[in-house]
């Protein structure tokens, strides 16, 4: 089974619509990752949460990590056209921080004129 | 700083063939990574090193190795080249006393094994 379950798979939203990912684990997250990743590109760093019930906004994107350390969401507010891509969420489940991350899915964002 | 580069961007491997995916960082990192992302799927880390001279496996290591001679190389290497290769592979350095401890990743390796 999926150590961390990204929802939805993917999301289409009208341009100026607001959305939100969420990303879900059965284990603790020592450390939770959002990436962006446009069609074949790398991946970009968005933010990091690592304390319960931690928020961080970066211009119209919040990320929020709930109190029991197992979930976290990001929000767009206002989608634009250059938010459309795919979102990944990448957490530290074991705590030791050097043995890289497990990784969602990914949720696969399209924003319709 | 370019920060992670990743050679070449584009490969076909015929079955059997051989090839190293290289990995280079210049931000002084100690932590490297690498994944490969298969379609639909996320990341999945196929060996990861803390320094030069350390390496240890991830979640995927069979049919790769690498190596770490120096703080800023690590190359990926395929021996006999199967069509469950076929993935794009994802290179990541890491400074662990770093504010973030954010994971910088290269642009990825495109491989196709036929």
């Amino acid at each position: 089974s999926q150590e961390l379950e990204q929802s939805p798979q993917s999301l289409i939203v009208q341009e100026g619509k607001n959305l939100t990912i969420n990303c879900t684990s059965s284990k603790t997250l020592y450390g939770l990752y959002w990436y962006k990743q446009k069609y074949g590109e790398g991946l970009i760093f968005l933010m990091m949460l690592q304390k319960g019930g931690e928020e961080k906004s970066h211009e119209k994107i919040t990320a929020k990590l709930d109190e029991k350390k197992q979930q976290s969401s990001l929000h767009i507010t206002a989608s634009q056209p250059s938010h459309a891509g795919i979102y990944l969420c990448g957490a530290d489940l074991s705590g030791g921080g050097a043995d890289g991350l497990t990784f969602g899915k990914g949720t696969h964002l399209i924003i319709q004129p | 700083n370019a920060g992670v580069t990743q050679t070449p961007k584009f490969r076909i491997l015929k079955i059997g063939q051989s090839m190293t995916l290289q990995c280079a960082q210049d931000m002084n990192h100690n932590y490297m990574y690498w994944y490969r992302q298969d379609p639909g799927m996320g990341l999945k880390l196929i060996y990861y090193s803390v320094g030069a001279g350390i390496t240890d496996k991830g979640e995927v290591p069979n049919g790769y190795n690498v190596s770490r001679s120096t703080t800023e190389d690590f190359p990926l290497r395929l021996e006999l080249a199967a069509p469950s290769q076929t993935s794009v592979y994802f290179c990541a350095s890491s400074n662990p006393l770093g504010p973030l401890y954010e994971q910088y990743f290269g642009p990825g390796t495109r491989l196709t094994v036929t």
